[in-house]
C-alpha cells in the first residue's frame, strides 16, 4: 500500500528564514511525487513535481529514494508563501490517482 | 479555458435535505476526481472517474453519498440525506494521463 506522511500540521517561520516542509512516503514501486499549494481562499494548484526538477517561486524538492522523502525547501521564506502545502504521490501507473498527505499549514511572519 | 468549474460555491442546507454538487471538468481531460477537505482529515479522495466510468469509490463515506458522470463534461456529487458532519469543502479536479490534476474552486457546504 502507499502512504504519504507530512509530520507537521503547522509550521511557522520568520520572513527571510529558511523553510523545509517534510514529506515521507511509503510505496514499493517507483512513485512520482508532487507538491500542491493552496493559498488562502484559492484553489489547490500544482507547485512542482519531482520529474520536472524545476524551481518554482524559489521552492525546490528532491526525491530521496533511500530515505523515501520529498521535502520541500526554500532558502528565504516570504510572507506570500503562507499557505497550505500538500505532498502527493502517484504510483506511476496510468490510473491517474494521487495520494495526498494531510497537509502542512505554513505561516511566514513579517 | 476557465478551468474546472464547480457550482454552487457555497451551500447552506438543513440536516436531512438533499444536496447536489456539480462539476465541469476541463475539456479533453479524461479523469475526474471528487475530494473532501476538512480541518480534521485534510484532503480525502471520495471517488474518481476515467472516461466517465467510476474507477474507485472506496472513499465514499456512506451510502448517503453518490456520484455520477453522465458525460465527459459534467459530474455530480449527491448527498441524501445530508448531516452536519458532511460540512466541508468539496473539490472537483480533472486531469489527463500525465497526472497533473487541476482543481476547481470548491464548494463550501454547511449542513445545520
Amino acid at each position: 500500500a502507499q502512504r504519504v506522511t507530512q509530520p507537521e500540521k503547522l509550521l511557522s517561520v520568520f520572513k527571510g528564514a529558511p523553510v523545509e516542509l517534510k514529506c515521507n512516503y511509503s510505496y514499493s514501486g517507483s512513485p512520482e511525487l508532487f507538491w500542491y499549494v493552496q493559498y488562502s481562499r484559492q484553489r489547490l494548484q500544482l507547485l512542482l513535481r519531482h520529474i520536472s526538477r524545476e524551481s518554482i517561486k524559489g521552492f525546490t524538492a528532491d526525491l530521496n529514494k533511500g530515505e523515501t522523502s520529498f521535502h520541500l525547501k526554500k532558502p528565504f521564506a516570504q510572507e506570500e508563501d503562507s499557505a497550505m502545502y500538500y505532498c502527493a504521490l502517484s504510483r506511476g501507473s496510468t490510473l491517474g490517482r494521487l495520494y495526498f498527505g494531510r497537509g502542512t499549514q505554513l505561516t511566514v511572519w513579517p | 479555458d476557465a478551468g474546472v468549474i464547480q457550482s454552487p460555491r457555497h451551500e447552506v442546507t438543513e440536516m436531512g435535505q438533499e444536496v447536489t454538487l456539480r462539476c465541469k471538468p476541463i475539456s479533453g481531460h479524461d479523469y475526474l476526481f471528487w475530494y473532501r477537505q476538512t480541518m480534521m482529515r485534510g484532503l480525502e479522495l471520495l471517488i474518481y472517474f476515467n472516461n466517465n466510468v467510476p474507477i474507485d469509490d472506496s472513499g465514499m463515506p456512506e451510502d448517503r453519498f453518490s456520484a455520477k458522470m453522465p458525460n465527459a463534461s459534467f459530474s455530480t456529487l449527491k448527498i441524501q440525506p445530508s448531516e452536519p458532519r458532511d460540512s466541508a469543502v468539496y473539490f472537483c479536479a480533472s486531469s489527463r494521463m500525465n497526472y497533473e490534476q487541476y482543481f476547481g474552486p470548491g464548494t463550501r457546504l454547511t449542513v445545520t
